[in-house]
C-alpha cells in the first residue's frame, strides 16, 4: 500500500497565529514530499518540494519565511503557516513519493494525502 | 511537460458510461498519460495511466489514440460517487526528484440521478 495521512484535517485559527500541518507516509518511506495549495474552484498549485534532511525548494511566489517546511524523517514532513492571515485560508494538500518498479526501471509515483482545510478568521 | 486540454464540465446520467476527453497534441514519445480525480474537499486520487496501449483497471478504461495526441477516460457505469473533478496529466514516468505532476483545470463531472 501507499497511504498518506495529514493532520489536522481542518483547522480554524485567528489572524496572526501560526498553524502546523503534518504529512505522514504511513507504510512507506518518502524521500520527497510535495506541498500543494488549492483555493476554491481552482486547481492544485505546487508550493514547495520537501526533501528529507535538506532545505525545501519553494516555487516562485511562495514565501519561504511564511510557509516553513521541515522534513525531519523519511515519513514526516510539516508545513507551518506563520502569522496566518485570512488570505492564507485554503486547502493544503501534501503528496509523498514512493519508488516503484523493482522488476524494471525504477520510477517515482506521488501518493496524496486527504488535505487540510485552513480557515483564518 | 506537455499541456493538456479538457472540457471544463460534463454531465452524465447515473448508470451510463462517462467519457471524458483530453487533448495532448504536444505529448512526447516518452511521456505517459495519467488520470487523477478529486472529489470535493479530498486529495487527488489516482485512476489510471498509459503510454500508448489502451488500459483497463477496476475503476476505468483509458483509450489513447494511435497518434497519442488525445485520450479518453471511460467510467463504464457512472455512480453519484463519481462526481468529481477529473485531471488528465501527461508526464515523464522515469524521472526522479522534481515534481512531475502539473494539474490543469480538469473536467468537473457531475453524475445526475
Amino acid at each position: 500500500g501507499a497511504v498518506v495521512s495529514q493532520h489536522p484535517s481542518w483547522v480554524i485559527c485567528k489572524s496572526g497565529t501560526s498553524v502546523k500541518i503534518e504529512c505522514r507516509s504511513l507504510d512507506f518511506q518518502a524521500t520527497t514530499m510535495f506541498w500543494y495549495r488549492q483555493f476554491p474552484k481552482q486547481s492544485l498549485m505546487l508550493m514547495a518540494t520537501s526533501n528529507e534532511g535538506s532545505k525545501a525548494t519553494y516555487e516562485q511566489g511562495v514565501e519561504k519565511d511564511k510557509f516553513l517546511i521541515n522534513h525531519a524523517s523519511l515519513t514526516l514532513s510539516t508545513l507551518t503557516v506563520t502569522s496566518a492571515h485570512p488570505e492564507d485560508s485554503s486547502f493544503y494538500i501534501c503528496s509523498a513519493t514512493k519508488q516503484l518498479g523493482r522488476a524494471g526501471p525504477s520510477y517515482n509515483e506521488q501518493f496524496f494525502g486527504p488535505g487540510t482545510r485552513l480557515t483564518v478568521l | 511537460d506537455a499541456k493538456t486540454t479538457q472540457p471544463p464540465s460534463m454531465d452524465c446520467a447515473e448508470g451510463r458510461a462517462a467519457n471524458l476527453p483530453c487533448n495532448h497534441s504536444t505529448i512526447s514519445g516518452n511521456e505517459y498519460v495519467y488520470w487523477y480525480r478529486q472529489i470535493h474537499s479530498q486529495g487527488p486520487q489516482y485512476i489510471i495511466h498509459g503510454l500508448k496501449n489502451n488500459e483497463t483497471n477496476e475503476m476505468a478504461s483509458l483509450i489513447i489514440t494511435e497518434d497519442r495526441k488525445s485520450s479518453t477516460l471511460i467510467l463504464p457505469h457512472a455512480t453519484l460517487r463519481d462526481t468529481a473533478v477529473y485531471y488528465c496529466i501527461v508526464r515523464l514516468r522515469y524521472q526522479t526528484g522534481a515534481n512531475n505532476l502539473f494539474f490543469g483545470t480538469g473536467t468537473r463531472l457531475t453524475v445526475i440521478p
